[in-house]
């Protein structure tokens, strides 16, 4: 079965640090998006890309960067790990021709 | 800009009752889709129910159901016969129907709790 997968699940870094989230979607979909979860905000969209190579800024993208290479991943690069970026990310995808997103199991990241 | 809201932070039910979880939300789109999502505590962000803005039909998923007023921007669900495994964080999102853009746009999500 197609799904979507995100690693690490849990994740402990320190102030500074540059840290990747892996995200891999196994459904050929062109859309993919990064969103963070925080209390009292719900998800806010970081970045998303319409196919490779494409990328774009969502409404909290400072401090992040993501690459679309190929169809399949779209990693999310933290360049330097603040306190405040301490979350759990989800990334999602969705085809052309739905308007339904499938989304990921999450990761934690805590930021020291 | 879209936005949404969920001004319920909390509701609690007792198992098997009905419980109805509010959404607003403001567009000067015509067309567009809502959803509702499912998280529970594994995190795990499942969909419960779409509705597509052009369809005056209530969008109904077996004991899910929704109440879309278009007119009031309101789209509410419905969970009947309330179930323990009901109890969870859910989501509203809006998604516009331009070909061109596939953001969703959340609510900051209602906690349900099911009470035995």
């Amino acid at each position: 079965d197609a799904e979507i997968t995100q690693s690490p699940r849990h994740k402990i870094t320190e102030t500074g640090r540059q840290v990747t989230l892996a995200c891999h979607q196994t459904w050929n979909h062109n859309n993919m998006f990064w969103y963070r979860q925080d209390l009292g905000h719900g998800l806010r969209l970081i970045h998303y890309s319409y196919g490779v190579q494409d990328t774009n800024k969502g409404e909290v993208s400072d401090g992040y960067s993501v690459s679309r290479s190929n169809t399949e991943d779209l990693p999310l690069t933290l360049e330097s790990a603040a306190s405040s970026q301490t979350s759990v990310y989800f990334c999602a995808s969705s085809g052309p021709n739905t308007d339904t997103q499938y989304f990921g199991p999450g990761t934690r990241l805590t930021v020291l | 800009a879209q936005t949404v809201t969920q001004s319920q932070p909390e509701m609690s039910v007792q198992e098997a009752e009905t419980v109805t979880l509010s959404c607003t939300y403001d567009t000067s789109e015509s067309d567009y889709y809502l959803f509702w999502y499912k998280q529970p505590p594994s995190r795990q962000m499942i969909l419960v129910i779409r509705q597509e803005a052009y369809k005056q039909q209530n969008a109904t998923e077996n004991r899910f159901s929704v109440n879309f007023q278009k007119a009031a921007k309101s789209f509410s669900l419905k969970i009947s016969d309330s179930q323990l495994g009901d109890a969870a964080m859910y989501f509203c999102a809006y998604r516009s129907a331009d070909l061109a853009t596939y953001k969703y746009i959340f609510g900051t999500g209602t906690r349900l709790k099911v009470l035995a």
